[in-house]
């Protein structure tokens, strides 16, 4: 079964950088693209990046661009989110999602999700 | 990018049928999603593009769509239909994606 799991959110002081983790079992990982979404504590979803199945394109929410990189090493199974220059409102559950279309050049709608890491950015 | 606005609370009595809409310019030219989110836990897609249902979403879900609004139907809501829903599409790149700001939906 599909399985996602992030790791890496902790409490982080604004200015500071964090890398998030997700490793994927139970397809294979290099024909999808993935997704990083996340939520602020009670508020809705937010879409934060995309990176294609071989990871030659990746696209980023104007409100992290410059400052959140995704990538993706498919030798480990494994989708990154660097995050660079937190914030406050950078602070929230960040889920990883797989991409509903294998083999895609663009960006599809997740279909699964992992549980989420938190990641606070607060003095 | 654009935008995608969705009612806060819609509230439907057991068994009975709920409309949940989803309207923005993307729509025209873009499928909505719709998600599941209960407390605690992570989303769950139930309707993919025009109107597909992952496999073990029941079938009283349903979707459709008309020029800028997307609705998703619950038909016969049951109380574990109780949650957030939550549209999303690609926003006017076509490459990006936003979600509405999702609706609650209580069962009375």
């Amino acid at each position: 079964q599909v399985q996602l799991v992030e790791s890496g959110g902790g409490v982080v002081q604004p200015g500071r950088s964090l890398r998030l983790s997700c490793v994927a079992s139970g397809f294979i990982f290099s024909s999808y693209g993935m997704h990083w979404v996340r939520q602020a504590p009670g508020k809705g979803l937010e879409w934060v990046a995309v990176i294609w199945f071989d990871g030659t394109n990746k696209y980023h929410a104007d409100s992290v661009k410059g400052r959140f990189t995704i990538s993706r090493d498919n030798s480990k199974n494994t989708l990154y989110l660097q995050m660079n220059s937190l914030r406050p409102e950078d602070t929230a559950v960040y889920y990883c999602a797989r991409d509903s279309a294998p083999y895609y050049y663009g960006s599809g709608t997740p279909d699964y999700w992992g549980q989420g890491t938190l990641v606070t950015v607060s003095s | 990018s654009s935008e995608l606005t969705q009612d806060p609370t819609v509230s439907v009595a057991l068994g009975q049928t709920v409309r949940i809409t989803c309207q923005g310019d993307s729509l025209k030219s873009y499928y909505a999603n719709w998600y599941q989110q209960k407390p605690g836990q992570a989303p769950v897609l139930v309707i993919l593009g025009k109107n597909n249902r992952p496999s073990g979403i029941p079938d009283r879900f349903s979707a459709s769509n008309s020029g800028k609004t997307a609705s998703l139907t619950i038909t016969g809501s049951q109380a574990e239909d109780e949650a957030d829903y939550y549209c999303n599409s690609r926003d006017s790149s076509g490459y990006r994606l936003v979600f509405g700001g999702g609706t609650r939906l209580s069962v009375l």
